[in-house]
C-alpha cells in the first residue's frame, strides 16, 4: 500500500531554516511527480510546491518562492522540502501528497512552528 | 495566486442533498477539467473524493458527485450522512506560474 512519511519538523527561529524530507513506498516513486502541501492551524489547505517525476520541472506558490527549495532522491524514495528564511506566517503542518494534476495520496503531515 | 472561491459553510439534514462550488478562472477552472475535491476531517490528512471535475477514487461512495459549468465547479453530496460532516476543499491545476491553486474549504455541517 502507498505510503508517504514526513519527518523533520519542528520549532526554529524566525529567519532559520528546516529540512523536511517524506519517506515513499509502496508505489514506483521515479514514475510519479510530488507535491508539498501545507495548512496553517485552523486555517486552510495552501499548495506550497511541485517537482516532476525526474525532477527536471520545479513550481512553487508566491509565498515561498526564493526561499523554499523543493527536490527527490529517485535512489532513495525520498521527497525533500528545504526551507530558508523562516517566518511566523510559514507555521503550518506540511504535508507531503502523491500526483500532479490528482493528488491522490496525502502523509500525515508534519508539524513546523516558527517562533522565537 | 488567488485561491479559488468556497463559501465557507454549508448545513443540511440527514438524507437531504448539498452542493458546494468553486469559482475561479479561465486560467483555472474554467480552463481545464483538473478539478478535484478533498474531505478532510478534524485532525485527519485531506482524502480525495473527486478529480477531473467528475471521476470517482475507488472506494469513494457514488453519493458524491461533481460537475463543472465555466469557471464554477460543483461538489453534490447526496443522501447526507452523519460521517460526511466534515471540511471540503476544491483544488484546480492552473497555468500561471505556479502550478496548483486550492479554495478556501467549506465546512459542512449535518444538523
Amino acid at each position: 500500500q502507498v505510503q508517504l512519511v514526513e519527518s523533520g519538523g519542528g520549532v526554529v527561529q524566525p529567519g532559520g531554516s528546516l529540512r523536511l524530507s517524506c519517506a515513499a513506498s509502496g508505489f514506483t516513486f521515479s514514475s510519479y511527480g510530488m507535491h508539498w502541501v501545507r495548512q496553517a492551524p485552523g486555517k486552510g489547505l495552501e499548495w506550497v510546491a511541485f517537482i516532476r517525476y525526474d525532477g527536471s520541472n520545479k513550481y512553487y506558490a508566491d509565498s515561498v518562492k526564493g526561499r523554499f527549495t523543493i527536490s527527490r532522491d529517485n535512489s532513495k524514495n525520498t521527497l525533500y522540502l528545504q526551507m530558508n528564511s523562516l517566518r511566523a506566517e510559514d507555521t503550518a503542518v506540511y504535508y507531503c501528497v502523491r500526483g500532479v494534476t490528482v493528488l491522490d495520496y496525502w502523509g500525515q503531515g508534519t508539524l513546523v512552528t516558527v517562533s522565537s | 495566486q488567488s485561491a479559488l472561491t468556497q463559501p465557507a459553510s454549508v448545513s443540511g439534514s440527514p438524507g437531504q442533498s448539498i452542493t458546494i462550488s468553486c469559482t475561479g478562472t479561465s486560467s483555472d477552472v474554467g480552463g481545464y477539467n483538473y478539478v478535484s475535491w478533498y474531505q478532510q476531517h478534524p485532525g485527519k490528512a485531506p482524502k480525495l473524493m473527486i478529480y477531473d471535475v467528475s471521476k470517482r477514487p475507488s472506494g469513494v461512495s457514488n453519493r458524491f458527485s461533481g460537475s463543472k459549468s465555466g469557471n464554477t465547479a460543483s461538489l453534490t453530496i447526496s443522501g447526507l450522512q452523519a460521517e460526511d460532516e466534515a471540511d471540503y476543499y476544491c483544488s484546480s491545476y492552473t497555468s500561471s506560474s505556479t502550478f496548483a491553486v486550492f479554495g478556501g474549504g467549506t465546512k459542512l455541517t449535518v444538523l
